[in-house]
């Protein structure tokens, strides 16, 4: 079946940037995602690539796909400690978006 | 941008109740509604697919007679939890999908944490 892994923890400092890293299995994933996660919070989207695209970037955010080594990856420029939270990378196998397949999260401490 | 609610935030409850969560879709009309729940530092595991008007599909491993789901409506789903124990306590999260919107998008909810006695 699909399988997302990540690594389960990061620090960085503030001002820093973080980079988030995810793999999954599935060749035929069609759209993959970041998803953050506040204490006690549900899951906010925070952006998403299609499968054929390489590079999406949105603000503070950069988001890179490496198809070929089924690799993903959230870049955060300049981290602020409000960006402390889990990160969840997902991938969806369906055109339309059902059955997410969610990655177990990344855990983000920012220090001052 | 798309509001999804859910009540309770949170629920206590002896072991032998049944607790119901329920989700709605604030400012849109939800055909589909995911159930998901997530243990402590765990991911979030999907339960079950719920379309308004039809029988929910279970994902394999969740029992339906225990978790009975009812969507009536293009803003509300139901997700009952009956004759919980604390093996149940959980945080559950809903999500839902705009007719309307972009097919690829699901909104979260804000979850509920259920606690079982």
């Amino acid at each position: 079946g699909e399988d997302v892994e990540q690594s389960l923890f990061l620090s960085v400092r503030e001002g820093d940037s973080s980079v988030i890293n995810c793999t999954y299995t599935d060749s035929s994933s069609t759209y993959l995602y970041w998803y953050k996660q506040e204490p006690g919070a549900g899951l906010q989207l925070l952006t998403y690539i299609f499968s054929n695209m390489d590079m999406k970037q949105d603000q503070r955010l950069t988001v890179l796909l490496n198809k070929k080594d089924k690799h993903l990856s959230l870049r955060i420029a300049d981290t602020q400690t409000g960006d402390s939270a889990i990160y969840f990378c997902a991938e969806s196998i369906s055109l339309y978006g059902q059955n997410f397949v969610f990655g177990p999260g990344t855990r983000l401490s920012v220090l001052p | 941008g798309a509001v999804v609610s859910q009540h309770p935030s949170w629920v206590i409850c002896k072991s032998g109740t049944s607790v119901k969560i329920e989700c709605r879709s604030l400012d849109f009309q939800a055909t589909t509604m995911f159930w998901y729940r997530q243990f402590p530092k765990q991911s979030l595991m999907l339960m079950a697919t719920s379309n308004e008007g039809s029988k929910a599909t279970y994902e394999q491993g969740v029992e339906k007679d225990k978790f009975l789901i009812n969507h009536a409506s293009l803003t509300l789903s139901t997700l009952t939890v009956t004759s919980a124990h604390p093996e149940d306590s959980s945080f559950y999260i809903c999500s839902a999908r705009d007719l309307a919107h972009t097919r690829y998008e699901q909104f979260f909810g804000p979850g509920t944490r259920l606690t079982v006695l």
